[in-house]
């Protein structure tokens, strides 16, 4: 059963860094063609796709977003990591984090399959 | 502004069919499948249709999916109350490499 969870601050300062941490069990990310990606939902409002890491370390990023934002991953924790720098009101959201499959569809990923429960940050001096 | 334009709202009567439109370009929906989510109120996304017009395991054949050119469109047959909840369309955009989703759509069962 593959199963995703995501954890972090619920409450982070403007200007600061946010750091959030998805921790998945039920695959590994050095399995060939396995993706994970962040997405998020501010609160009554869509979806957003954020970044994307391959399991060959390939990685992608909202055009809007990518000078703010570092995807990574630890292969022995079982963890993918995002961090977005000068963190402001306007990214106060639900984080999802979700798995895909790269062959799928040629690595032009939009199916994702789960999704972990979503943690929710507020962003508020 | 979505990159995916959908209807903000549909609804209908237990029974009836509904259909909720999804509207790309020749970037993301015209090159690549569509892919369609169920959210219920205060849960996570949940993969209802994938590769334009495929139903993942233990999703109803109520659900179905469809495309042509630019344009896709969830249709969901004999309405249940359950249904309520939000439902977004998700694609691969070329030019932006990355996923873009549509604005979403509340449909209210009546």
């Amino acid at each position: 059963q593959v199963t995703l969870r995501e954890s972090g601050p619920a409450l982070v300062k403007p200007t600061q860094t946010l750091t959030l941490t998805c921790t998945f069990s039920g695959f590994s990310l050095t399995t060939s063609g396995m993706c994970v990606s962040w997405i998020r939902q501010p609160p009554g409002k869509a979806l957003e796709w954020l970044a994307r890491i391959d399991w060959d370390d390939d990685k992608y990023y909202s055009t809007s977003l990518k000078t703010r934002l570092t995807i990574s991953k630890d292969t022995s924790k079982n963890q993918v990591v995002l961090t977005m720098t000068d963190i402001d009101p306007v990214d106060t959201a639900t984080y999802f984090c979700a798995r895909s499959n790269f062959f799928e569809n040629s690595g032009r990923v939009g199916r994702f399959d789960p999704w972990g429960q979503g943690t929710l940050v507020t962003v508020s001096s | 502004q979505s990159v995916l334009t959908q209807p903000p709202s549909a609804s209908g009567t237990p029974g009836q069919r509904v259909t909720i439109s999804c509207s790309g370009s020749s970037s993301n929906i015209g090159s690549n499948t569509v892919n369609w989510y169920q959210q219920l109120p205060g849960t996570a996304p949940k993969l209802l249709i994938y590769s334009d017009n495929q139903r993942p395991s233990g999703v109803p054949d109520r659900f179905s999916g469809s495309k042509s050119g630019t344009s896709a469109s969830l249709a969901i047959s004999g309405l249940q109350s359950e249904d309520e909840a939000d439902y977004f369309c998700a694609v691969w955009d070329n030019s932006l490499t990355g996923t873009v989703f549509g604005g979403g759509t509340q449909l209210t069962v009546l």
